[in-house]
């Protein structure tokens, strides 16, 4: 069964540092690979999605990378800003496409 | 294009009544996905359906739970008997196909007092 782990738990920086989200995953057959950010009380907001044959994606300040071989994830936020703190949410999708498999999440917190 | 619409937003019960959730995908989205985020853990897949028929419900708990989305109307997750360990956000999802980005609503939050 996959299982999705995301380190760190919590985070905290200071305005203006870059920082890296890591994700790990247990099964290496994945059909794509999808970070997410959930803001408190709200739903999710889809960042970035690696397909299984890709090794990275961009959008603006964010670079997701994707291992699939040595099953793993990292989520690049360049600048930080105040407006990024947020809870940020990894998942793994099944080579049948049928359902996600989410990590615990990473808790953001910029400091202004 | 609104996006994928839940509601209620909040829903209070007490044990043993019933919930009934419902979700609205996104126009032209015949995939719904629902999700469950129990406190301090993470989303965990419940239940995937296309329109009148359930692909996927490998997630759901055998008993007290079912889910439908008809040719018409949203998709409704039922909850019978509700007991406090059922309070949590459900979310829902839907894409336009099974190896499409999926697209979350913003959850239903549901409290078993």
């Amino acid at each position: 069964k996959q299982e999705v782990t995301q380190i760190p738990a919590a985070l905290s920086v200071p305005e203006g540092e870059n920082l890296v989200l890591n994700c790990s995953f247990t099964d290496s057959a994945i059909y794509n690979l999808q970070w997410f950010r959930q803001d408190p009380g709200k739903g999710l907001t889809s960042l970035l999605l690696i397909q299984s044959s890709q090794r990275e994606q961009t959008s603006g300040r964010l670079n997701a990378s994707l291992d699939k071989s040595s099953g793993r994830s990292t989520l690049y936020i360049a600048a930080s800003q105040p407006g990024d703190s947020a809870t940020y949410l990894c998942a793994v999708r099944t080579p049948t496409g049928n359902q996600f498999y989410f990590g615990t999440g990473t808790s953001l917190t910029v400091i202004p | 294009n609104a996006g994928v619409m839940q509601n209620p937003r909040h829903l209070v019960r007490r044990r043993g009544q019933e919930a009934r959730l419902r979700c609205s995908p996104m126009k032209g989205h015949s995939h719904v996905y629902w999700y469950r985020q129990l406190p301090e853990e993470g989303l965990k897949f419940m239940v995937y359906l296309q329109k009148e028929n359930i692909i996927d419900e490998s997630g759901m708990p055998k008993e007290r739970f079912s889910a439908e989305f008809p040719k018409e109307g949203p998709s409704i997750l039922r909850i019978q008997q509700v007991v406090r360990g059922d309070s949590a956000a459900y979310f829902c999802a839907s894409s336009p196909g099974i190896q499409e980005t999926q697209y979350f609503g913003p959850g239903t939050r549901l409290l078993v007092l």
